[in-house]
């Protein structure tokens, strides 16, 4: 199986700053690589898909970017509405693979 | 617009078995792969496998094969799930998702199966 190694687990960032999330792949996976953001009791909502590629819908402070097998997810300006749990997920190879998840707070 | 709306929530004691159902509407069903998540509460996200919505064929993660069966009711644009045998471990928050251009771009609701004796 395909490990998705995400990083940090969790952090605390204050508004306005920037913000990146990084998942490493254990296998190439391409661009098939998509980012998700879930609030609490609620359904995970897709933000970037193909590893670089926003979401309609999704503001534009956030965007996706890859270097080799790690991915990036990078919030500019954070704002309120910005806190939840981050996923990655690889779609190249079955099983689908999802990283451990990074817990974004407000300071 | 785009939704997909599951069943309610379930109370199960182990052993026993369940059917989530998931109903799509305002896109052609056949069209799109439908998946299947597994959330633990507090947990992260576990694939548990897809169905070919055009087909019927279903794929299995290793760790759902056996007690875990996709199908579908196509002419209701509906997509279920039946796990048999259920187990404490089950306990879960389950959630269907269409397979878009590029990811999971919609989701339900999300169905919360407790286990309990």
């Amino acid at each position: 199986d395909i490990q998705m190694t995400q990083s940090p687990s969790s952090i605390s960032v204050s508004l306005g700053d920037r913000f990146t999330i990084t998942c490493r792949a254990s296998q190439d996976i391409g661009n098939y690589l998509s980012w998700y953001q879930q609030k609490p009791e609620k359904s995970p909502k897709l933000m970037i898909y193909r590893a670089t590629n926003l979401e309609d819908g999704v503001p534009s402070r956030f965007s996706g970017s890859r270097s080799g097998s790690d991915y990036s997810l990078t919030i500019n300006s954070l704002e309120s509405e910005d806190t939840g749990i981050y996923f990655c997920l690889q779609h190249k190879q079955y099983p689908y693979t999802f990283g451990a998840g990074t817990k974004l707070e407000l300071k | 617009q785009i939704q997909l709306v599951q069943s309610g929530p379930e109370l199960k004691k182990p052993g026993e078995s369940v059917k989530i159902s998931c109903k799509a509407s305002g896109y052609t069903f056949t069209d799109y792969a439908m998946h299947w998540v597994k959330q633990v509460p507090g947990k992260g996200l576990k694939w548990m496998g897809w169905i070919n919505t055009y087909t019927g064929k279903p794929t299995y993660a290793d760790d759902f094969k056996g007690r875990f069966v996709f199908s579908l009711e196509a002419s209701a644009s509906t997509a279920n799930l039946q796990i048999s045998n259920l187990k404490n471990e089950d306990t879960a928050n389950v959630f269907c998702a269409r397979l878009g251009k590029g990811g999971l771009d919609y989701w339900g609701q999300g169905v919360m199966v407790t286990v309990s004796s």
